[in-house]
């Protein structure tokens, strides 16, 4: 069974530009969350989408939102980038939504702002 | 706030030894608990979970431990081997559809 993928696995953006990230979830799973991790902050959850819904979500500014597809696959979109927005980007999909199901990791997105 | 800590962002192991990582939470309703492994370059894994009814359960050559009464957790990891380098994090479950996640504690395995 394939893992999570996540494209692209690296990007360079510019204060002030926008980008979307996105995420494959392993087959059958309709549950995707994206994570910000970066170094001091540990992961930080943005939010949780269930078909086609989002379910959840952080404490993050409007600039960062997200939608997930019938196919279950997802998107996450920052707007006028910032440089703390430079972080490793991960999404994680699990069977259904909310705490108590296990979740599978995709190798992540790694964002740099300059 | 809610958080999770582990206490050593850093820990050196000798190969073969056995290794303890821990975990404290601040919320006494946290009710689920997981413990990862993260690699360089690569996703969160997941290694070990444990739901707050219990207070330890075991993998292979993994054990978690929870102690609810002093809001902690640790990772038992044994006959510890080069592969096992990397990141470990808890995470809690803050109710029904939320994580809180440590920031992690890089186990390095001496040969």
């Amino acid at each position: 069974k394939a893992g999570v993928t996540q494209t692209p696995r690296y990007l360079i953006k510019t204060r002030g530009q926008q980008v979307t990230l996105s995420c494959s979830p392993i087959s059958g799973h309709r549950s995707v969350s994206w994570y910000q991790q970066t170094p001091g902050q540990g992961l930080q959850f943005l939010f949780e989408y269930f078909s086609e819904t989002q379910r959840n979500k952080g404490n993050f500014p409007g600039r960062f939102s997200g939608r997930q597809f019938s196919n279950s696959r997802s998107e996450m979109n920052v707007s006028t980038l910032e440089l703390g927005d430079s972080a490793l980007y991960l999404c994680a999909s699990s069977l259904e939504y909310g705490t108590g199901h296990e979740q599978y990791f995709g190798p992540g997105t790694r964002l740099t702002v300059t | 706030g809610e958080s999770v800590g582990l206490h050593l962002p850093t820990l050196s192991v000798q190969e073969g030894d056995n290794s303890i990582i821990n975990c404290a939470y601040s919320n006494s309703a946290s009710d689920y608990f997981i413990w990862y492994k993260q690699e360089s370059g690569k996703g969160p894994q997941f290694i070990i979970d444990i739901r707050s009814n219990m207070d330890k359960r075991q993998g292979q050559r993994v054990t978690v431990l929870l102690n609810k009464t002093v809001k902690h957790l640790s990772l038992q990891i044994a006959a510890t081997q080069p592969g096992d380098s990397a990141v470990y994090f808890c995470a809690a479950a803050i109710g029904t559809y939320k994580y809180i996640f440590g920031t992690g504690t890089r186990l390095k395995v001496l040969a």
